[in-house]
């Protein structure tokens, strides 16, 4: 079946490390993102790419660091820089030329844990 | 300037009635797009409805209906029929052209359903 795969679920972190969240997908979508989410808010954009080898900035991105190296893939990085990592992180796909609703597909999501 | 208000942080709706959840949207753009995403308590984000901005007929799906109201720049989800599974946090979303087909978020609407 196609579908976005994220990885781990729940992952627990020491303040100062650095943790590295798994997003894949194939479904062929051209545009991947990353969104964070607090409790009782809404998804706040952390980075997106449209193509390989290409990434931008989100409203969010200062702790963060990702990279696209293949199509399928899109791994967020959660940096010992970000202050307050605790949260919901989804990732989610989408065409990147709008073709019928052009909604975007998103991951089961992986809950971090700053202990 | 917010491009997505959800003015309704909390609704209640009695089983079996419809109700209505608001959104309202800011854009510059022709070109966009309006969904609404349903998440419920486990986190996964589901597409209910897309509706696009050269549309005339208000989108449908089932028991979503999309209000669209071009010159109010609205677009506010209408369930019917309300069943206890409805129960969830309801996001509105755009996506516009001109921005690289970003997609933002409201803050969301918590729908609990009353037996």
């Amino acid at each position: 079946d196609g579908g976005i795969t994220q990885s781990p679920k729940y992952l627990f972190r020491k303040e100062g490390q650095n943790v590295t969240l798994s997003c894949e997908q194939n479904l062929n979508h051209d545009a991947m993102y990353w969104y964070r989410q607090d409790p009782g808010q809404g998804l706040r954009l952390i980075y997106y790419s449209q193509i390989v080898n290409d990434f931008q900035k989100g409203d969010i991105a200062e702790g963060y660091s990702v990279s696209r190296e293949k199509k399928e893939s899109f791994p967020l990085t959660v940096t010992s820089a970000q202050k307050n990592p605790t949260a919901f992180y989804l990732c989610a796909s989408s065409m990147r030329q709008t073709r019928g609703t052009g909604e975007l597909f998103f991951g089961e999501g992986s809950r971090l844990t700053v202990l | 300037a917010q491009k997505i208000t959800q003015t309704q942080p909390g609704m209640f709706v009695q089983e079996k009635e419809a109700v209505t959840l608001d959104c309202t949207y800011d854009t510059s753009d022709q070109s966009y797009g309006l969904f609404w995403y349903k998440q419920p308590s486990s986190g996964e984000m589901i597409f209910l409805i897309y509706q696009g901005s050269y549309d005339e007929q208000n989108a449908t799906e089932g028991r979503y209906s999309l209000n669209f109201q071009k010159a109010r720049k609205s677009a506010n989800l209408v369930i019917s029929a309300s069943q206890l599974g409805d129960s969830a946090m309801y996001f509105c979303a755009m996506r516009e052209r001109y921005t690289g087909n970003q997609f933002y978020f409201g803050t969301g609407t918590s729908l609990t359903v009353i037996p």
